[in-house]
């Protein structure tokens, strides 16, 4: 079955420290990759996502992931973390041949940055 | 355009009462989708609906719930009767069927059952 692996369960950093967050899929076939960002109490928000092209993706509030295909990956980086980042992340794979719409989400990786 | 939206916010209740959690989502979009997320387990996919039609729920926990969606512009999620271990936040989202499909999220039916 498919899967998204998200390695770092809880990840603490201060501030301006560079940050990245690790993601790996089980799926040999093509995807579509999203990192959603949920802040304390409220509901998940996109990010940033990959369909095709270029592998670096920016996204909103100095974000970017980069696509490795021959490994599986999707990591999400940021040079220079805020306290206001301090949020739980989720990477999310669709499979492109199914057409359903449906996602499969990692864990969630929690991240707290120390002002 | 509102965004999803789900109602209530916040429900609390007692166990083996009938809880039903409620959801419009964004007008257009043809694919809705009910999560669950716990500390413990993280978000759950429950169900989802494609033109109004359950596609998979695979993912719903048991008879106790269950799901509808009468109409492309509401669902409700119906836990029957609720029991302590279904308190959680529930979210419900929505995507359009067609192009680069994200899935938009509504702010969630935080429950708590007693």
């Amino acid at each position: 079955a498919q899967s998204v692996s998200q390695h770092n369960h809880h990840v603490i950093l201060s501030e301006a420290a560079s940050l990245e967050l690790g993601c790996n899929y089980s799926y040999g076939g093509t995807v579509n990759l999203f990192w959603y960002v949920q802040y304390p109490g409220q509901h998940l928000q996109l990010l940033l996502k990959y369909f095709s092209g270029d592998p670096l993706v920016k996204g909103i509030k100095g974000f970017e992931a980069e696509f490795i295909k021959s490994k599986f990956s999707f990591n999400l980086r940021k040079p220079s973390v805020q306290w206001s980042d301090t949020a739980e992340y989720f990477c999310a794979v669709r499979l492109s041949s199914s057409n359903t719409g449906k996602l499969i989400f990692g864990q969630g990786t929690t991240l707290q940055v120390k002002p | 355009d509102a965004g999803v939206i789900q109602s209530p916010r916040h429900e609390v209740t007692e166990m083996g009462q009938e809880v039903t959690l409620r959801c419009k989502p964004i007008s257009g979009h043809d694919y809705l989708f009910w999560y669950r997320q716990t500390m413990m387990r993280g978000l759950e996919l429950l169900i989802y609906f494609n033109n109004n039609v359950p596609i998979d729920d695979s993912g719903m926990p048991e008879d106790r719930f269950s799901a509808k969606m009468p109409n492309a512009s509401f669902s409700t999620l119906k836990i029957q009767p609720s029991e302590p271990r279904d308190s959680a936040v529930y979210f419900c989202a929505s995507s359009p069927n067609r192009g680069r499909n994200e899935q938009f999220f509504g702010p969630g039916t935080r429950l708590t059952v007693l």
